[in-house]
């Protein structure tokens, strides 16, 4: 199956930094990214989708301002988490997908995830 | 925002029983999936259903859904206590926003 990197696996980091992380899919081209938070306990909560090139899609309630989506490359997409506070501390996911069959059908796979921790 | 609602949120039952877990949406889908996830791992996925499909088996794994409906159930024949897991569907759709959005799962507990 393909691979997809992401970048860090965990971080610390105090109220009011900034944090980036990266996902990489390396050995496909992925034009379309979702990138997912996860609280304990909870399901996965759709953040943004974004496709190579354009501007990313945030989902209601989501500050675009303070979640960063670059997705500049078919195999890079990062998501920066701007003046981070402990409520947003979560585990977030990026999810590429592979389309084949002329964009009819795709697979999707999954980042191992980066848990983030805001002191 | 989560499309998927379901139910039952946890399910406790004993080793070798059947588990039935079931996933409401509210917009057109193109194909469902349903994932399951051990605590503190990652998804695993299970199996994927179109949305001109109603019914679809993998092993002990056999999943319906009903577009009139917008529903979906999962069915776990002859549980085993490695099932343990909470159990997620997730909605597609794809066009201009592609959107794949998860229920809010189901906990599953097998006891021995």
């Amino acid at each position: 199956g393909a691979v997809v990197s992401q970048h860090p696996s965990w971080v610390i980091c105090k109220s009011g930094t900034s944090v980036k992380i990266e996902c990489r899919s390396l050995d496909f081209q992925a034009t379309t990214m979702f990138w997912y938070r996860q609280f304990p306990k909870q399901s996965l909560m759709l953040m943004a989708t974004s496709n190579e090139g354009s501007k990313a899609t945030y989902e209601q309630g989501v500050e675009k301002d303070k979640f960063l989506i670059n997705h500049a490359s078919l195999t890079l997409s990062t998501l920066t988490v701007t003046s981070a506070h402990p409520e947003d501390s979560s585990f977030y996911i990026c999810s590429p997908l592979k389309w084949t069959s002329g964009r009819m059908d795709y697979t999707q796979y999954f980042g191992p995830g980066t848990r983030l921790t805001v002191l | 925002s989560q499309q998927g609602e379901e139910d039952p949120q946890a399910l406790s039952i004993q080793e070798g029983e059947n588990a039935t877990m079931n996933c409401s949406y509210k917009t057109s889908i193109n194909n469902l999936q349903w994932y399951r996830q051990n605590s503190g791992r990652g998804l695993v996925h299970l199996i994927l259903i179109r949305s001109n499909e109603r019914e679809k088996h993998s092993g002990r794994l056999r999943v319906t859904l009903d577009t009139s409906k917008k529903s979906s159930s999962l069915l776990i024949t002859a549980s085993r206590a490695a099932d343990t897991a909470s159990y997620f569907c997730a909605t597609a759709t794809y066009s201009s926003a592609s959107k794949i959005i998860f229920g809010s799962g189901t906990r599953l507990s097998i006891r021995p």
